[in-house]
């Protein structure tokens, strides 16, 4: 079945540390995006891309990073840089004229301890 | 900018009591506005896409409407299977981004 998979599910980061999140689609998308989740609060966009070796940052890019060396792949560092990164961080990826939006992955839930 | 305000915050139901949700939106010229349903913990799961004014979609229980201004989720005789948030996106014509309100979380009660 195609979809898109995060990984992991639950991460915790150190004070200090870097750290990074998976995605993987194997929709055959063009466009992939990061979004951040907090309590009450829409989503944030973070970084997107809608080719390889290409990015765009988004709203909230500040303390993260991406790459995009492949197609169906777009890992999300968060660094130190990052002050307030405990928050549910969901990838999303589409076909530009897709009439169905986003699909999105399962989201990866991280907190600073 | 894009703005999407989704209200009310949180709706509690009873199971066969009907109700609407709101989306109001902002945007230069719109693709598409999306709803989508997102279970606690999970990634948001594709409900509807409304490109015009006056276009409707429904599925199941649900109804989806817009205007030029906002968008109507009609949630008919709701079950608790319903319980959920539901997010409200728009999409400009210049762009593929989308930009999200914070949700509306259903509660419907047995």
């Amino acid at each position: 079945d195609g979809g898109i998979t995060q990984s992991p599910k639950y991460l915790f980061r150190k004070e200090g540390q870097n750290v990074t999140l998976s995605c993987e689609q194997n929709l055959n998308h063009d466009a992939m995006y990061w979004y951040r989740q907090d309590p009450g609060q829409g989503l944030r966009l973070i970084y997107y891309s809608q080719i390889v070796n290409d990015f765009q940052k988004g709203d909230i890019a500040e303390g993260y990073s991406v790459s995009r060396e492949k197609k169906e792949s777009f890992p999300l560092t968060v660094t130190s840089a990052q002050k307030n990164p405990t928050a549910f961080y969901l990838c999303a990826s589409t076909l530009t004229g897709d009439n169905y939006g986003y699909t999105f992955g399962s989201g990866t839930r991280l907190t600073v301890v | 900018e894009d703005q999407v305000t989704q209200s009310p915050e949180a709706l509690r139901l009873q199971e066969g009591e009907s109700s609407s949700l709101n989306c109001s939106y902002t945007v230069s010229g719109l693709r598409g506005l999306f709803w989508y349903r997102q279970d606690p913990g999970k990634g948001p799961e594709f409900l509807f896409t409304l490109y015009s004014a006056g276009e409707e979609k429904e599925k199941e229980r649900l109804k989806a409407t817009l205007t030029k201004k906002e968008s109507f989720l009609h949630i008919t005789a709701p079950k608790p299977e319903d319980s959920a948030t539901y997010l409200c996106a728009v999409q400009p014509v210049n762009d593929y981004k989308l930009s999200f309100g914070a949700g509306t979380t259903v509660t419907v009660r047995a």
